[in-house]
């Protein structure tokens, strides 16, 4: 079954700097994607990642994939408080129709 | 247009009374889920409906948890005798249905608390 593993849990960041959230999966998982929530807020939709070396931007957020590795990115680039939020990956396996959710990790940049 | 809709947006109940949380899909959306998220628990996956297909119901935590979708649209999820472990929010997304990587569209949630 697939599991999901997603680090840091936390992050704390001064504006300006950059910095990456790792997600991690434990088998097979033939899309990778990538939610904002805002506190008391739902999912809100950032990239969908669909096949190996995948690369999609926007704005100072930049998702990758390594099917290979097992490995997505979310990269963040020149941090502005705006980007405040918890940030989750989902894989979902080709044959199955359920997401499974990373741990979230909580952005706070200050400035 | 439209998005996800739930109702209510917040629900308070006493433990072992049922409670009903109301989804309505963007329309014209075949596939239709529901998640938990809770701080024990994170973000899991509770049921979807696919069309006139039999759901996946894998992802209900017990028998007092069922759901039905009527007319394709709207769906009702029902928790009976609530615990207090039943505390969270229930997001309902939908999504076109057309391929199973079809992106999911999140509602706003209905935050559960059982007293």
């Amino acid at each position: 079954e697939l599991k999901v593993e997603q680090n840091p849990l936390f992050l704390s960041m001064q504006e300006g700097k950059n910095y990456t959230i790792y997600c991690n999966y434990s088998t097979t998982s033939d899309r990778l994607y990538w939610y904002r929530q805002d506190p008391g807020k739902s999912l809100e939709s950032l990239f969908v990642l669909l096949s190996n070396g995948a690369v999609k931007q926007e704005g100072r957020l930049m998702a990758s994939l390594d099917t290979k590795a097992r490995l997505s990115t979310l990269h963040i680039t020149a941090a502005v408080h705006d980007l405040s939020a918890t940030y989750f990956c989902a894989g979902q396996s080709y044959n199955t129709d359920k997401l499974i959710f990373g741990t979230g990790t909580r952005l706070q940049v200050f400035p | 247009g439209a998005g996800v809709s739930q109702s209510p947006s917040n629900k308070v109940t006493e433990k072992g009374k049922d409670v009903e949380l109301r989804c309505d899909p963007i329309s014209g959306h075949t596939a239709l889920y529901w998640y938990r998220q809770s701080l024990g628990q994170g973000l899991e996956f509770l049921i979807y409906f696919q069309g006139n297909s039999a759901p996946d119901k894998s992802g209900l935590p017990s028998d007092r948890f069922s759901a039905e979708r009527t007319g394709g649209s709207v769906s009702t999820l029902t928790i009976q005798r609530t615990q207090q472990e039943d505390s969270a929010v229930y997001l309902c997304a939908s999504s076109e249905g057309l391929f199973l990587w079809d992106e999911q569209f999140f509602g706003p949630g209905t935050r559960l608390t059982v007293l």
